[in-house]
C-alpha cells in the first residue's frame, strides 16, 4: 500500500526566509503533485512532476523530484505572507490506477 | 468553462437521514474521483467513476456509502443514515483522461 508522508507538519517562518517541504512515498510512482490549500478552500494545483530529476518553478516555490529516493521537495525562497497555507503533495503509483494518494500536508504560516 | 461544480456547498444533516453530494464535473471530463478531508487532515481517496462505471471503489466504506457517475447528469456521492463521523469536507475532482486534475470547492457535511 502507498504511503506518502510530509514534513514538517507544521512551519512557521519569518518573512523573507527560506525553508523546504519534504515528501516520501514508499512505491514506484507515475507522477508526484504538489497542492495548495487555503482554509476553508479547495486545492489549488501548484506542480505536476513526471520524471527522475524533474525541477519545476514558479515564482518564489521550486519544486523537485528524486524518483530513485522517492522523494520530493518543495522550496521557498524568500517567503512572503501571502503563501501561508496548508501545502500538500500526491501521488500517483505505478500500476495504482488514476487515484491519488494524499500526504499529511504541511501548515505554512509566514510571520510578518 | 465552469469548472467542477460542487453542491451543496454546506450540507446539515441530522443523524440517521441521508446526504446525497453532487459534483459537475468539467466540460469534456469523463473521469470523476471522490475524496474526503477530516479536519485538519489530508486528502482520503474514496472512489473512481468515469461514465456509468465504477472503476475503484477502494476507499469506499463497506457500509452506508454509494457513488454514481449516470450517462446524463452529476457525479452523485449518497451517504445514507449519516453518523457524526461522517462530518467532513467531501472533494470532487474531474479529468479528462489519466491525468490532469481539477478539484470542486468541496461540500462541507456537519451532522448534528
Amino acid at each position: 500500500e502507498l504511503k506518502v508522508e510530509q514534513n514538517p507538519l507544521f512551519l512557521s517562518m519569518q518573512e523573507g526566509k527560506n525553508y523546504t517541504i519534504y515528501c516520501n512515498y514508499s512505491t514506484t510512482s507515475d507522477r508526484l503533485y504538489w497542492y495548495r490549500q487555503d482554509p476553508g478552500k479547495s486545492l489549488e494545483s501548484l506542480f505536476v512532476l513526471l520524471s527522475n530529476g524533474a525541477v519545476k518553478q514558479e515564482g518564489r516555490l521550486m519544486a523537485s523530484l528524486d524518483t530513485k529516493a522517492r522523494l520530493s521537495t518543495l522550496h521557498i525562497t524568500a517567503a512572503v505572507h501571502d503563501l501561508s497555507a496548508t501545502y500538500f503533495c500526491a501521488v500517483v503509483s505505478t500500476g495504482g490506477g488514476n487515484k491519488l494518494t494524499f500526504g499529511t500536508g504541511t501548515q505554512l504560516k509566514v510571520e510578518l | 468553462n465552469a469548472g467542477v461544480m460542487q453542491n451543496p456547498r454546506h450540507l446539515v444533516r441530522r443523524r440517521g437521514q441521508e446526504a446525497r453530494l453532487r459534483c459537475s464535473p468539467m466540460k469534456g471530463h469523463s473521469h470523476v474521483y471522490w475524496y474526503r478531508q477530516l479536519p485538519e487532515e489530508g486528502l482520503k481517496f474514496m472512489v473512481y467513476l468515469q461514465k456509468e462505471n465504477i472503476i475503484d471503489e477502494s476507499g469506499m466504506p463497506k457500509e452506508r456509502f454509494s457513488a454514481e457517475f449516470p450517462k446524463e447528469g452529476p457525479s452523485i456521492l449518497r451517504i445514507q443514515q449519516v453518523v457524526r463521523g461522517d462530518s467532513a469536507a467531501y472533494f470532487c475532482a474531474s479529468s479528462p483522461r489519466t491525468d490532469g486534475y481539477t478539484f470542486g470547492s468541496g461540500t462541507r457535511l456537519t451532522v448534528v
